[in-house]
């Protein structure tokens, strides 16, 4: 089973301010087909999951350009480049290189 | 755009069989692989299982020998049973469409709570 990491588990921003959230993984994401298949979610307050990023750093249909994804083998990172109030909530990766896997979560609130 | 929605009871006794139906608007059972999610209070969510409207499946390792998910395509439903549960099934259980060529969930449902309890 591949566990998935994040860092931090919480993230006081300031509005306006750019936030980082980090992902580890316990093995390569790498693919046989060469693709890695890491996706980022948002989940605001009493909402189901939303996908925001799908392989590292494609934005899903409808997300702010201020959302973007990076990194490579089993690190990778979500930016927000300015948040906004409604990026309030709780943020997950999920690797799907093998049976798919979440992690633990990080929750991004306002200061 | 596809819309989803989660119906079953709420509550399960021990030992007793999980039943959910997740039912699908908005587009065609035959084009998406269709999933099920859970996610149990204060922990992070976990994949259960996902079903092609040909009805191949694929289901999470810990669970494979308690899930069934099964797809109905005159209805456009597909559903979730899980034998045997005990108080650590208790979660919110998401339906969500997968995405199998770039491997991510896009649609979810609303999601429901189940509680094993007696």
């Amino acid at each position: 089973d591949i566990v998935m990491t994040q860092t931090p588990l919480s993230s006081p921003v300031t509005l306006g301010q750019p936030a980082s959230i980090s992902c580890r993984s316990s093995q390569s994401l790498v693919h046989s087909d060469g693709n890695t298949y890491l996706s980022w979610l948002q989940q605001r307050p009493g909402q189901p999951p939303r996908l925001l990023i799908y392989k590292i750093s494609n934005r899903f249909s409808g997300v702010p350009d201020r959302f973007s994804g990076s990194g490579a083998g089993t690190d990778f990172t979500l930016k927000i480049s300015r948040v906004e109030a409604e990026d309030v909530g709780v943020y997950y990766c999920m690797q799907a290189t093998q049976f798919p896997s979440f992690g633990q979560g990080t929750k991004v609130e306002i200061k | 755009q596809v819309q989803l929605q989660e119906s079953g009871p709420g509550l399960v006794k021990p030992s007793e069989t999980l039943s959910l139906t997740c039912t699908v608007s908005g587009g065609s059972i035959s084009s998406y692989y269709w999933s099920w999610i859970r996610q149990p209070p204060g922990k992070r969510l976990e994949w259960i299982g996902y079903i092609y409207y040909s009805g191949s499946t694929n289901y999470n390792p810990s669970l494979r020998s308690r899930v069934t998910i099964s797809v109905d395509t005159s209805k456009n439903q597909f559903s979730l049973k899980l034998s045997s549960v005990t108080a650590a099934d208790t979660a919110v259980y998401y339906c969500a469409t997968y995405r199998r060529q770039d491997h991510y969930f896009d649609y979810w449902g609303q999601g429901t709570l189940v509680t094993v309890s007696s």
